[in-house]
């Protein structure tokens, strides 16, 4: 079994739409969960950081952790065509390694 | 946000022949390094974490005598692919954190194409 599971799409959505990323993970040890935002040939760019479980707003984006579920979520409001990109999360407990997703290839469609 | 450059962003190699790539933190200490490679349509396959002044931490199934990792300052890690044949062909990313920083920086990536 993996360690964290991600769905890898691809989603494709209508601009404006609200887009839901998840992920689950079996280490009830993590502590530390981050979101990803990846473009082509690009190194990834953190979007969110979540510590423990809860709710954090940034904007158009929500993270979201519930470690009673082992499951992450990120939320995306008013999707635009510039947030197309594969997004990857990624989770840890000591920051010694990084655990990621396999991502989730993202399509926003004007 | 902190800035983490490598060099070269592309490089095309003969197979048998050896490539390094560099890591840089632009403006900020990096204590802890990581080298990642990602095949296409594939998520970061951690290969090794390294620390300043340290030898380099390797994830299992990666070949340290092949993929040489060296942090000699905390500003800068190399990647060393030797004797690079055409599977060595992927996407090196790496990134860098502060002490006890879940922030990790990424780097823009190498892509290798070995021929």
């Amino acid at each position: 079994q993996k360690e964290v599971e991600q769905d890898p799409g691809p989603l494709s959505v209508p601009e404006g739409a609200i887009v839901s990323l998840n992920c689950t993970y079996s280490n009830s040890a993590f502590q530390y969960f981050m979101w990803y935002r990846q473009y082509s040939r690009k190194g990834p760019e953190l979007l969110m950081y979540t510590y423990s479980s809860g709710n954090k707003e940034d904007g158009r984006f929500t993270a979201q952790v519930d470690k009673s579920s082992k499951y992450i979520s990120l939320f995306i409001r008013d999707s635009q065509p510039s947030d197309s990109a594969t997004y990857l999360c990624a989770m840890t407990n000591n920051f010694n390694k990084f655990y990621f997703g396999s991502g989730t290839k993202l399509n926003v469609k004007p | 946000g902190a800035v983490v450059s490598q060099h070269p962003s592309w490089v095309i190699c003969k197979s048998g022949t050896s490539v390094k790539i560099e890591c840089r933190s632009l403006d900020f200490q990096a204590t802890t390094m990581f080298w990642y490679r990602q095949f296409p349509k594939q998520s970061l396959m951690l290969m090794a974490t390294s620390n300043e002044g340290s030898k380099a931490t390797y994830e299992q199934g990666v070949e340290k005598d092949k993929f040489l990792i060296n942090h000699a300052s905390l500003t800068l890690s190399t990647l060393t692919v030797t004797s690079a044949h055409p599977e060595d062909s992927s996407f090196y990313i790496c990134s860098a954190t502060g002490t006890g920083s879940y922030e990790q920086y990424f780097g823009p990536g190498t892509r290798l194409t070995v021929t």
